[in-house]
């Protein structure tokens, strides 16, 4: 069992839809990142929270320790969000980083 | 501008020869890692760095060395490159420790060993 999970694999939504991707996590974290990477490959960072919610445009991420589970919603999505979005975590005694598997996201006109 | 920058960006190679992937960051970042990304696996951490002279392995260290000389530069060297290493290679970088502040990605090495 993958020590994070991230459901679903893909989704495909209408533009102006509301998405939800879920990410799950086994291990004991200090930190938690959004990261979101487009088809030609770059990388870039969402968020890093410990804690909470945190806002930044149209994206919301969410995190509950206690639960082991972070979201991450786009509100009225849009063609050019259309990439994969990947969860990863600090683990706490060891710092490294894991990751989830990503999910393809594509949003039509 | 503020970036991370690694080279090269395609690199073709034979099982066996040496190589080297720079990778370097203008932000005065304490904390510098690799990763390699395969279908169906994701992401994978190999090495990191939380400054100068301090590196730790990851997850798959495994065929893969790194060396942090200075600040800024965190090279990925490969002694005996083996076509399981073929891969796509991000390097990263964050101030601190990189636990409170974000990661700054690279734009990737697509490595092709044959």
């Amino acid at each position: 069992k993958n020590e994070v999970e991230q459901s679903p694999q893909n989704l495909t939504a209408q533009e102006g839809e509301f998405i939800t991707i879920n990410c799950s996590y086994s291990v004991g974290i200090s930190a938690l990142h959004w990261l979101q990477q487009h088809p030609g490959g770059g990388i870039v960072s969402l968020f890093m929270l410990s804690s909470g919610k945190k806002k930044h445009g149209r994206l919301i991420a969410t995190i509950n320790i206690q639960e082991k589970h972070s979201s991450l919603h786009i509100t009225a999505s849009h063609p050019r969000d259309s990439a994969v979005y990947i969860c990863a975590v600090r683990e706490y005694n060891t710092d490294k980083l894991i990751f989830g598997t990503g999910t393809r996201l594509q949003v039509f006109p | 501008e503020a970036q991370v920058t690694q080279n090269p960006r395609y690199l073709i190679t034979v099982t066996g020869k040496k190589l080297t992937v720079t990778c370097s960051q203008n932000m005065n970042h304490e904390y510098m890692s690799w990763y390699r990304q395969d279908p169906g696996l994701g992401l994978r951490q190999i090495y990191y760095s939380m400054n100068v002279e301090v590196t730790d392995k990851g997850d798959v260290p495994e065929g893969y060395k790194v060396s942090r000389k200075e600040k800024r530069n965190f090279p990925l060297i490969l002694e005996s490159p083996s076509p399981n290493q073929t891969s796509l290679y991000f390097c990263a970088s964050s101030s601190g420790d990189g636990v409170w502040a974000p990661l700054h990605f690279g734009n990737g090495t697509r490595l092709t060993v044959t």
